[in-house]
Order: structure tokens, then sequence, then C-alpha cells
């Protein structure tokens, strides 16, 4: 079935580091692909969106590149900070379907 | 704007127990959802509604039950409380179908079932 996989986490980086996590996809059609960010004690939200290949979704420095050829949608941040702290999720929804599949998230450390 | 809001932050049950999480949205929203989140396990959906009066299963509907009898408010039931329930809940709703319009959450429901 249509499914998600995220890398494991946490991931625990310094300020200032390079960010890249892992999202990768199987569908049976050419899905929407999305980031959704959860903050400490909060529900997720949006954070990008890609809706069809070689698209690029970017947000508060955050890019991810609807990669249809390796099935990937992996999040970038060039320089991050401790405000980034939080739970990603990575999902994807058909467009015949109603339903959003997510991954199962992958928690983001940042060190001062 | 409050957008979408959830009651009770957290609850301590009894098995057998039963209660209902509220939840409502004052952004005129048609799509309505119920996900549980456990940890490492992502969010699995529950139920959900395309607007007022007609609802659906999604993937992890037993031992709940929802109504939707305005377009506001997405009330989720659980008539007979056991451990396997304990997990966070989610709320959420979208203007349209989510492959065009974004799911906006509420804080979420810690629930316990002991």
């Amino acid at each position: 079935g249509d499914s998600v996989t995220q890398m494991e986490g946490p991931v625990t980086l310094s300020e200032e580091a390079f960010l890249t996590i892992n999202c990768t996809y199987t569908a049976t059609g050419y899905p929407s692909l999305f980031w959704y960010v959860q903050y400490p004690g909060e529900g997720l939200q949006l954070l990008l969106k890609a809706t069809k290949a070689d698209d690029k979704g970017s947000n508060k420095g955050f890019e991810a590149t609807y990669r249809k050829e390796t099935t990937s949608f992996h999040l970038e941040k060039g320089s991050v900070q401790v405000s980034d702290s939080a739970v990603y999720f990575c999902a994807l929804i058909l467009n015949r379907d109603d339903k959003i599949i997510f991954g199962k998230g992958t928690r983001l450390h940042i060190l001062p | 704007n409050a957008g979408v809001t959830q009651t009770p932050k957290f609850r301590i049950l009894k098995i057998g127990q039963s209660m209902t999480l509220q939840c409502t949205q004052d952004m005129n929203h048609n799509y309505m959802y119920w996900y549980r989140q456990d940890p490492g396990m992502g969010l699995k959906l529950i139920y959900y509604s395309v607007g007022a009066g007609i609802t659906d299963k999604g993937e992890v509907p037993n031992g709940y039950n929802v109504s939707r009898s305005t377009t506001e408010d997405f009330p989720l039931r659980l008539e007979l409380a056991a451990p396997s329930q304990t997990s966070v809940y989610f709320c959420a709703s979208s203007w349209a179908a989510s492959y065009n319009s974004p799911l906006h959450f509420g804080n979420g429901t810690r629930l316990t079932v002991t």
C-alpha cells in the first residue's frame, strides 16, 4: 500500500549546522507531498508542500524537492536554530483520495 | 482567530469509563478529522467528516464513535475505555480535500486509561 518512510530520530545538531531529514514514499499514483512540523505541546502545522515532480517547496529557510525518479522528498535547511527543535512529519496524499498518509515523524534537537 | 480548539487538554480514565473529546473550529471548514498519535508511530486516522451530517471511518475506528451535527463541532466518543486507547488525540480541519488545502490541527488531548 501507499506509505511514507522517514529517517529515525532523534536527530541532534548544533546551532548553525546543515540539516537533512530523509523521506521516501511508495505510491500507486502521483501524490502531493508535504512536510508538517509539530512544536512542543502543539498540534501539527504545514511547513511546506510540493504537488508535482521537480517542484520545490520552501518556507522559513526549509526546502524540499519532489524527486519522482528516487521517490523522495528530503527536508533541508542550511543553518538550523534552537527554535527549529520540533518533530517533523513527511506526508503524502494521492489526488484521487481525501486522506493524507503521515510518516512516523523525526524528532530534531538543536543545541545552542 | 481561535482556529481548532480541543478540550480537555488532559484526562485520566479508568478502564470501562466513557468520555467525549470535544473539537470545535471557527474557520467554516467543511472537512474535519480525528487522529491519534502514539509514540514513534506517527498519526493514525480514526474518523473523518466531509460536512455536517456525514462521517466515515478511517484506519483505526474501533472503540470510537463520532457525530457531526454542525459545521463547527466534531466530538469523538469513547464508550468503554481500554488501555490500548491511551494516546494523544488530535482534531484537525481543512477547507477542502486535504491535497488541496492544508490541515489545521488543535493542540491535542492527552488521554491515559488505567
